[in-house]
């Protein structure tokens, strides 16, 4: 079974600084991962999501993830955050492609600094 | 287009009472989701639906049943209420069951059971 582990419970930043967020999954063959936002009140929204092909993944709002298969991660990444990045991040790998078989990791919280 | 919606959002259950909680999607999406997110869980799937007339269960399904009578709404029920079952409750869907189609998901439903 599909396993993802967000070290990282609540991290803060300050405004422009850089982030990365951490997430490392198991899973016995190649996985599709994806990452998650949810703002206060909110559901969540797709930020990103990793399939194949090139590790550097480009999703929303200015965010990129880096799929490393020798370090089963797949950290989310963001040059400069804006206050309103302020959120609840979750990471996700599915098992064989399936909707229905989506394993979420616990959160991390992020928390923006003015 | 309102995506998917959840009724109600907010709801104060007593032990051992009833209640459903129903997701509508205006996207003709095949797929949708039953998840509860608890604190420090990240998000676990409870039951879901491959399309009209057809259910299965998730990760966690007991003490839950749901109903997929017309496409574009899917019933989550608690027959008898119990205390472990408070939670937030969010519903999704999506195109088709493949982890390459978007999840997309309501603003969930925050329910207290006392």
């Amino acid at each position: 079974a599909q396993s993802v582990t967000q070290p990282d419970i609540h991290i803060t930043v300050s405004e422009g600084a850089s982030l990365e967020l951490r997430c490392n999954y198991s899973y016995g063959a190649t996985p599709y991962l994806f990452w998650y936002v949810q703002s206060p009140g909110q559901g969540l929204q797709l930020l990103l999501k990793y399939f194949s092909g090139d590790t550097l993944v480009q999703g929303i709002k200015g965010f990129e993830a880096e799929f490393k298969r020798s370090q089963s991660s797949f950290n989310l990444r963001k040059p400069s955050v804006h206050w309103s990045d302020a959120a609840e991040y979750f990471c996700a790998v599915g098992a064989g492609g399936s909707n229905y078989k989506l394993t979420f990791g616990k959160g991390t919280l992020l928390t923006v600094n003015p | 287009n309102a995506g998917v919606t959840q009724t109600p959002k907010f709801r104060v259950l007593k032990t051992g009472q009833s209640m459903t909680l129903l997701c509508a999607q205006d996207m003709n999406h095949e797929y949708m989701y039953w998840y509860r997110q608890d604190p420090g869980m990240g998000l676990r799937l409870i039951h879901y639906s491959v399309g009209e007339g057809t259910t299965a269960k998730g990760e966690v399904p007991d003490g839950y049943n749901v109903s997929r009578l017309k496409k574009q709404n899917f019933l989550l029920g608690l027959e008898s209420a119990a205390p472990s079952q408070t939670s937030v409750y969010f519903c999704a869907s999506s195109y088709s069951g493949t982890s390459r189609d978007e999840q997309f998901f309501g603003p969930g439903t925050r329910l207290t059971v006392l």
